[in-house]
């Protein structure tokens, strides 16, 4: 098993939908999540981190961590066409020395 | 600010070649990295080094070597390019301990095609 699985999508909605990211972690002692936005032909960029359990918010994005069900979630809301990238879940390595990404999910918001 | 400049942008290598991928970050971070990106695969880590002076290996290092040349610089060798080799490439930079949480910096990648 993967440390960090993420369904590769793709995933489609209209403009102004609410969407949800997902991604699973095998080892309950990660503590820190990550979500990276990587646009077409880009690097991967921060889009937000979270510690341990619960939610934290940045205008329209919001990122949740379930550490009971090892779940990690990224919400969007009123989606918009400038949304549309590969969304990649991201934790450090238990020796703290490199991240573990998912696969990445590609959302595609159309107007 | 440039934050982390990988060069060349794109690259076509003939089976057999031999090239570097350079990596420059401005940042003053300690720790660099190196992936590649593959369709399906995600991000696979290559080499990295914790610090100015070391490096180590990651989950796909076969085939590379790299030099940590100064704090700033991080180097990516293909000795004998080989078609399996064709992939993005991405240099990567952070601050690792308790409190940094190791956030990463991506370049902007090297797309290489070897045939």
């Amino acid at each position: 098993q993967k440390e960090v699985e993420q369904d590769p999508g793709p995933l489609s909605v209209p403009e102004g939908a609410i969407v949800s990211l997902n991604c699973t972690y095998s080892n309950s002692a990660f503590q820190y999540f990550m979500w990276y936005r990587q646009y077409s032909r880009k690097g991967p960029e921060l889009l937000m981190y979270t510690y341990s359990s619960g939610n934290k918010e940045d205008g329209r994005f919001t990122a949740q961590v379930d550490k009971s069900s090892k779940y990690i979630s990224l919400f969007i809301r009123d989606s918009q066409p400038s949304d549309s990238a590969t969304y990649l879940c991201a934790t450090p390595s238990q020796a703290g020395t490199a991240l573990i990404f998912g696969k990445g999910t590609t959302l595609s918001v159309s107007s | 600010n440039a934050g982390v400049t990988q060069t060349p942008k794109f690259q076509v290598l003939k089976t057999g070649q031999s090239m570097t991928l350079q990596c420059a970050q401005d940042m003053n971070h300690n720790s660099m990295y190196w992936y590649r990106q593959d369709p399906g695969m995600g991000l696979r880590l290559i080499y990295y080094s914790a610090s100015e002076g070391t490096t180590d290996k990651g989950e796909v290092p076969n085939g590379y070597n790299v030099s940590r040349l100064n704090k700033r610089e991080f180097s990516l060798r293909l000795e004998s390019a080989a078609p399996s080799q064709t992939s993005v490439y991405f240099c990567a930079s952070s601050e690792i301990g308790v409190l940094a949480k190791n956030i990463q910096y991506f370049g902007a990648g090297t797309r290489l095609s070897v045939l």
